[in-house]
């Protein structure tokens, strides 16, 4: 079993709805979290840490369950830009230890 | 404001060979990693360095080796190349990794393809 897992989709949504992802870990000594989007053949880059009170940007939400050792990510309003693979990032508290998911790709059609 | 950059940004190599990807970051950090992406595996650290002078092994890091050369850069040598280490390299950068923080700042990838 990975240490990180994610539904790899694809999820194809149409310009305007909501979109949810959810990724497990099994470390319970995981300490951070975050949410990486990755563009086709690009490298990745952080669009938002995860925090355990729930934390948002914009049409971005991001929440943690501790004690289901999941992780969540919510688009609202999506808009064609939003197309890419989100990839969720567990740091259980140094440099080895950042265990990235496989990602969940996203696409978002007119 | 270069960020990360790597060289190669694509290589192809006969088994056997070997070759060397370069990294340097200018955002004076002290943290520098490669990563290896394969399809539906995600990324898997080979090698880090958590501050200058310092390296150590990730998950994957059996075919390579690293160089620390100064705080800029970190070096990734493959010795005698594999099909197996067909892959896109990324490295990346960050600050010391604190609670809620611990942002990795990526260059743009090194697509490599051992015939």
């Amino acid at each position: 079993r990975k240490e990180v897992e994610q539904d790899p989709g694809p999820f194809n949504v149409p310009e305007g709805a909501t979109v949810a992802f959810n990724c497990t870990y099994s470390n319970s000594a995981s300490q951070s979290f975050f949410w990486y989007r990755q563009d086709c053949r690009k490298e990745p880059k952080l669009l938002m840490s995860v925090y355990s009170s729930g934390n948002e940007d914009g049409r971005f939400t991001a929440q943690l369950n501790r004690a289901s050792q999941y992780i969540s990510l919510l688009i609202r309003d999506s808009k064609l830009s939003d197309s890419a693979t989100y990839l969720c990032v567990v740091n259980r508290g140094s440099a080895s230890k950042i265990i990235f998911g496989s990602g969940t790709r996203l696409s978002i059609r007119p | 404001n270069a960020g990360v950059t790597q060289t190669p940004k694509f290589q192809v190599l006969k088994t056997g060979q070997s070759m060397t990807l370069q990294c340097a970051q200018d955002m004076n950090h002290n943290s520098m990693y490669w990563y290896r992406q394969d399809p539906g595996m995600g990324l898997r650290l080979i090698y880090y360095s958590a501050s200058e002078g310092t390296t150590d092994k990730g998950e994957v890091p059996n075919g390579y080796n690293v160089s620390r050369l100064n705080k800029r850069e970190f070096s990734l040598r493959l010795e005698s190349a594999a099909p197996s280490q067909t892959s896109v390299y990324f490295c990346a950068s960050s600050d010391p990794l604190q609670r809620n923080t611990g942002e990795l700042f990526f260059g743009e990838g090194s697509r490599l393809t051992v015939l």
